[in-house]
Order: C-alpha cells, then sequence, then structure tokens
C-alpha cells in the first residue's frame, strides 16, 4: 500500500541550531500534508501544513518544504529549543480521501 | 470542551476481556478518526467518521474491533475479546469536515495493556 516514510529515525542537534526533518512519501496523488509533533504521553499536534500546489509555507519558526518532483516533505525547525523535543510525524492525504497516512516519525533531541 | 478528549487515559486488562475507549470530539467537528500507535511507530488507520454517512471500517484489524458514533458526537472503540497484540495507544481525532484539507485535532490517547 502506499506508505509516508522517513529518512532519520532520530536527529540530535545543539540546542540554538537549525534542524531538519524530512520525509519521503510514495503516493503521488497526495496533495495535502501536515507536520505533527508527539511529546511523551500526548496526542500528535498539529504544526503546519502545505498543499501541493504550494512548495513553501513558514509558519512561527518552522518552514515546510515541498517538492513533488522527487517526493519529498522536509520541516524546518529555527533555532531549536528544548521544548522542541519530541517526535515528528509527516502525514500525507489525497484530496479525494479523508484518510491521514502517517510515517514512522523521527525522534528529535535538542542538546543544552 | 476545548479539545478532543479521551477516556480512560490508561487501561490494563487481561486477556479475553473486552474494553470500550471513548471519544469526545472538539463541538461542531463532523469528522471522527480513530488511530491505533504501537510502542514507537506511526499511526495506523482504523475507522473513520463522517456526519451521518456509513463509517470507513476499512482499518479495523479484525471483526473483534468494532466502534459506534451516536448522535453526531461521541464515539466509542470496543475492542472484544482482547489479546496482547492489541496493547497499543489509541488515538481519536476530530475535524470540522472530511475529505477537505484541514487539520486533524487529536486527543490524548487511552493506553491500553493486555495482560
Amino acid at each position: 500500500g502506499e506508505s509516508v516514510g522517513l529518512h532519520l529515525p532520530t536527529l540530535s542537534v545543539q540546542e540554538g541550531d537549525n534542524s531538519i526533518i524530512n520525509c519521503a512519501y510514495s503516493n503521488s496523488a497526495s496533495d495535502y500534508f501536515i507536520w505533527y509533533k508527539q511529546e511523551s504521553g500526548k496526542g500528535p499536534q498539529f504544526i503546519i501544513d502545505i498543499r501541493s500546489n504550494m512548495d513553501k509555507r513558514q509558519g512561527q519558526r518552522v518552514t515546510v518544504l515541498l517538492n513533488k518532483t522527487v517526493k519529498h516533505l522536509s520541516l524546518q525547525i529555527a533555532a531549536t529549543q528544548p521544548g522542541d523535543s519530541a517526535v515528528y510525524f509527516c502525514a500525507e492525504k489525497e484530496d479525494s480521501s479523508y484518510k491521514l497516512i502517517f510515517g514512522s516519525g523521527t525522534r528529535l533531541l535538542v542538546r543544552p | 470542551g476545548a479539545g478532543v478528549s479521551q477516556s480512560p487515559s490508561n487501561k490494563v486488562t487481561e486477556k479475553g476481556k473486552d474494553v470500550e475507549l471513548r471519544c469526545d470530539p472538539i463541538s461542531g467537528h463532523t469528522a471522527l478518526y480513530w488511530y491505533r500507535q504501537s510502542l514507537g511507530q506511526g499511526l495506523e488507520f482504523l475507522i473513520y467518521f463522517q456526519g451521518n454517512s456509513a463509517p470507513d471500517k476499512s482499518g479495523l484489524p479484525s471483526d473483534r474491533f468494532s466502534a459506534e458514533r451516536t448522535g453526531g458526537s461521541v464515539s466509542t472503540l470496543t475492542i472484544q475479546r482482547t489479546q496482547q497484540e492489541d496493547s497499543a495507544v489509541y488515538l481519536c481525532a476530530s475535524s470540522r469536515f472530511g475529505g477537505e484539507n484541514t487539520e486533524a485535532f487529536f486527543g490524548q490517547g487511552t493506553r491500553l495493556t493486555v495482560v
């Protein structure tokens, strides 16, 4: 079946540095993508989304980049803080569908 | 309420027992999802409700799993004759619309442990 996967299961960064979390997706029909953050013992929390008619979207300290040619999605976190330590999931959805398909996640560890 | 509420937050049950997990979605959200998350894994789609339409049950792993949504609001996920492999965190999410590009809001989840 279709799947969303991540290149790095664990990413360790120094506090203050920028973080980049990558995600590959396989369904070329997917046209909506979301990044979620999940802290220990909590449900996933929406961070930012992007539609396929865009290649970049910025939020507060976060930027999502979409490269449809190579089916690649990334989440950039500027000036990473200890509170950013969590597992990050990318998810995809087709416009004709309501199912969000999640990858296995990347754990971000922020070193003080 | 302000967010998606799930209960109980933790449930320990003996193998073979039935369990019921509850989800209260955000008021006004017509779409409701159940996902399962095994330790260290991603989220596995289980079932989807949208308004009065027939639910999409395609993700339910076996006929021991069932879910209902009463009055278009509260949903209950039932697992009969629980097995150890059912141990996971069960997450509920709701969104304003189904099939639209709108974000889904998740609850805290119910951690189910089958012993």
